[in-house]
């Protein structure tokens, strides 16, 4: 089975800090996307990365960024954390764009931001 | 690119078929339905896909009606395990991204 394996399962940071969310997927797959969750608005597409160094915005990039400098790892990083970005990420996996195949998801990080 | 409407919340009595509605009627061609669900505080679990014709893996069937404008997800015989949010999703043409609804809340009575 694929496992894409999410660093922590929750973590506390304080205002301004930068924090680093780290995914690893075991199955040699090219795409690699990062989401975050917050009740009522469902999953939010932050970023995915189509190939090692490459990346794209996904629809709320503003505050993050990301860094795949090995295909099997991607990690999103808070430049500098702020209290609205308190949510549950997702980090997900993909051998194509998600046409033929599903994702795979990790078990999500639940980050506090205070 | 298409969306999807799907009740908020339904019940289903265990031991019997689950039956998950779908719309999609704006669906283009060359987009694929997916259904995932997710169980409290885990990330989304894939169940199955389609483009046209239905579809059954060992967790469910996929029922795609024949204009592709919705489709029913079918748990045959539903456990209190699968009490959980069922995302119907068609991948967002010319993009590698899905855009996921809010789901609908099943849940599996005793």
């Amino acid at each position: 089975d694929v496992k894409v394996t999410q660093s922590s399962r929750y973590l506390v940071k304080r205002t301004g800090e930068k924090v680093f969310l780290e995914c690893v997927q075991d199955m040699d797959h090219e795409n690699m996307f990062w989401y975050r969750q917050d009740p009522g608005l469902g999953l939010r597409l932050i970023y995915f990365s189509y190939d090692v160094k490459m990346k794209e915005k996904g629809d709320i990039p503003e505050g993050y960024s990301v860094s795949r400098e090995k295909k099997e790892r991607f990690s999103l990083i808070l430049e500098s954390a702020s209290t609205n970005q308190t949510s549950m990420y997702l980090c997900a996996s993909s051998p194509d764009g998600g046409g033929r195949y599903g994702y795979t998801f990790g078990s999500g990080t639940r980050l506090t931001v205070v | 690119d298409a969306k999807t409407t799907q009740p908020p919340s339904m019940d289903c009595a265990e031991g019997r078929a689950a039956n998950l509605p779908c719309n999609h009627s704006t669906i283009s061609g060359n987009e694929y339905v997916y259904w995932y669900r997710q169980i409290h505080s885990q990330g989304p679990q894939y169940i199955i896909h389609g483009l046209k014709n239905n579809e059954t893996n060992e967790m469910a069937s996929l029922i795609i009606t024949e204009d592709r404008k919705s489709s029913t997800l079918i748990l045959p015989h539903a456990t209190l395990r699968d009490t959980a949010v069922y995302y119907c999703i068609v991948r967002a043409s010319g993009t590698y991204k899905y855009i996921f609804g809010t789901g609908t809340r099943l849940k599996v009575l005793a």
